[in-house]
This record gives C-alpha cells, structure tokens and sequence, in this order.
C-alpha cells in the first residue's frame, strides 16, 4: 500500500522560510523513473505545480518560483523535503506531495495535504 | 494564467454527456500524454484520466478522454450528482521543462 504523507509548520511568518517534509512508504525513491513532486492549492484557486525530484536525484522547479525552491530527498528515510524562502501570504495554500513512475507523469498517489497559512 | 486553457465553469443534468476541453500547445499537449484530475470539494486531486485516455482501476467507464493535435477532452456520460467537483487537465511542458495544470473546471450537476 502506497502513501504519502506532508508534514510542517501550519503557521510561518511573511519573509520565513518554509520546509515541508513528504514521508512516503509502499515504493522506492530509488526505483528507475520513480519521481515525487509538490503540488499547491491556494483557497479557491488552482492547482500549482511546484518541484519534482527523481530517482536519479535530478530536479525540476516551477519557473515562476524556482529562485525560491530547493527540493531534496532522503532515500535511507524515504522522505523528500521542500523549502520556499521568503514566504509571503500569497503562498498561502494546501500543499501536496504525490507520487509519479516518470517525471512526465501522472500524479496516481497523492498525501493528503497540509495547509501553510503565511500571517504574522 | 495558465497555459492550458480549460472553461472555469460546466454544467449538466443527470443522465447527460458532458465534454471538458483542455487547449494547449505543441510543447505540451501537442507532444505529451495528458492526464485528468477530479477534485470533489474540500478533498485531495484524484487521477482520473492518464496517457491521454487510460483509466485507473476503479475509474468508472463513463468517464473517458481523448487528444487530437494541441487539443485533449474529458467526457463524462452519464453524468451523476457525484461527479460535481472541479476537473484539471496536466500535461509536461517541454518549454517550460515541468508539468502544468490547466486552471481548473467546476462542474456542476442541476
């Protein structure tokens, strides 16, 4: 059985930075092709793609937010970790990690969200 | 905005066929698999389309996709109060080397 699961800070600060752990069992990071990515969703808006890591620990970022994101993982811990500096309340949103076989996709596992509020 | 272009809005009654177009461009659509989401309200995106019109297990038969050229389709037949949610397309851009989600359908059943 396959499942993620986002763990972070409900709150942060404008200009904190945010890290969101994914903590995923019932595959490998290490498998070929294997990715897992984030996902965000502001209040009454759209799906975001943010980041991706691969097996082969190569990574992609979202190119409205990239100078703000790193994304790293953990295979011996079987977690990926994202951090966005500079939060601001616009990042305000759920934020999802999720499982592809391919960096192409699609997305067939997701967590089951956390919601980061940005206010001070 | 995105640049994948879905309707924010569809509607149908009960029993109807309803076609939710998503409209992109030769760096996505035009050369790379599209996938569906379904979004019920208040809950995690579910897979519901992938590779364009491959249905995961448990994905019901009346619901279906399709891609011609830069353009891909999610038909839903049958269409049942249930299926009132929000619906997103997703496809690799090659352009932009990443994935996008189209900006999102809510549909919804009078």
């Amino acid at each position: 059985q396959v499942t993620l699961r986002e763990s972070g800070p409900a709150l942060v600060k404008p200009t904190q930075t945010l890290t969101l752990t994914c903590t995923f069992s019932g595959f490998s990071l290490s498998t070929s092709g294997m990715c897992v990515t984030w996902v965000r969703q502001p209040p009454g808006k759209a799906l975001e793609w943010l980041a991706l890591i691969d097996w082969d620990g190569d990574t992609a970022f979202s190119t409205s937010l990239k100078t703000r994101l790193t994304i790293a993982a953990d295979t011996s811990k079987n977690q990926v970790v994202l951090t966005m500096t500079n939060m601001d309340p616009a990042d305000t949103a759920t934020y999802w990690c999720a499982r592809s076989f391919t960096s192409t996709g699609p997305f067939d596992e997701w967590g089951q969200g956390t919601l980061i509020t940005v206010s001070s | 905005q995105s640049v994948l272009a879905l309707p924010p809005s569809a509607s149908g009654t009960p029993g109807q066929r309803v076609i939710i177009s998503c409209s992109g461009s030769s760096s996505n659509i035009g050369n790379n698999n599209v996938h569906w989401y379904q979004q019920l309200p208040g809950t995690t995106p579910k897979l519901l389309i992938y590779r364009n019109n491959e249905r995961p297990s448990g994905v019901p038969e009346r619901f279906s996709g399709s891609k011609s050229g830069t353009s891909a389709s999610l038909v839903i037949s049958g269409l049942r109060s249930e299926d009132e949610a929000d619906y997103y397309c997703s496809v690799w851009d090659d352009s932009l080397s990443g994935p996008v989600f189209g900006g999102g359908t809510k549909l919804t059943v009078l």
